[in-house]
């Protein structure tokens, strides 16, 4: 079946050290979110790709980078620079294209990350 | 900038009593309104997308009204597998393929 995994579910690290969240899809979309979930508050973007090589910064990129070398998949890694790395991380991904106008975002089931 | 508002934050209905949620937004030109369920610990599974003023989608018991100012998700006899968080989406006009989230509205459905 088609869809996006995220890996790990459950992530602990200490405080001053990066970790990378991985995001795989294989619905052969071109474009790829990074979004965070904090209780009490909506889903805020953190990075998009619309196309391999190239991303953008979202509303809340400060601490974060991405790479997008491959089509199928857009790590996430979490620096020592993020001040409060604690929540649970969402991927999604979507087609991109006239032809595919409002196509909706498909999410992955997320990585919790406790930062301690 | 844009903004959504969605009320309640909570509701607890008992199966079989059918209630509204709803979504407020606030675009600089309305290009989709979407609504997703999202399950504790998962990730949320789109549901609708609403275009237009007076646009209507329906899937079993839910069915999604948009205006110009805000949407409502229409849950019919629900049952408790309808509980969930119920997220509502803007996407505007020259924004690319950015979405606007609001908080949710978390749905309990008792016996």
């Amino acid at each position: 079946d088609g869809g996006i995994t995220q890996s790990p579910k459950y992530l602990f690290r200490k405080e001053g050290q990066n970790v990378t969240l991985s995001c795989e899809q294989n619905l052969n979309h071109d474009a790829m979110y990074w979004y965070r979930q904090d209780p009490g508050q909506g889903l805020r973007l953190i990075y998009y790709s619309q196309i391999v090589n190239d991303f953008q910064k979202g509303d809340i990129a400060e601490g974060y980078s991405v790479s997008r070398e491959k089509k199928e998949s857009f790590p996430l890694t979490v620096t020592s620079a993020q001040k409060n790395p604690t929540a649970f991380y969402l991927c999604a991904s979507s087609i991109e294209g006239a032809q595919y106008y409002n196509s909706p975002l498909h999410f992955g089931n997320g990585t919790r990350l406790t930062v301690t | 900038e844009d903004q959504v508002t969605q009320s309640p934050e909570a509701l607890r209905l008992q199966e079989g009593e059918s209630s509204s949620l709803n979504c407020s937004y606030t675009v600089s030109g309305l290009r989709g309104l979407f609504w997703y369920r999202q399950d504790p610990g998962k990730g949320p599974e789109f549901l609708f997308t609403l275009y237009s003023a007076g646009e209507e989608k329906e899937k079993e018991r839910l069915k999604a009204t948009l205006t110009k100012k805000e949407s409502f998700l229409h849950i019919t006899a629900p049952k408790p597998e309808d509980s969930a968080t119920y997220l509502c989406a803007v996407q505007a006009y020259g924004t690319a393929s950015k979405l606007t989230f609001g908080t949710g509205t978390r749905l309990q459905v008792t016996l």
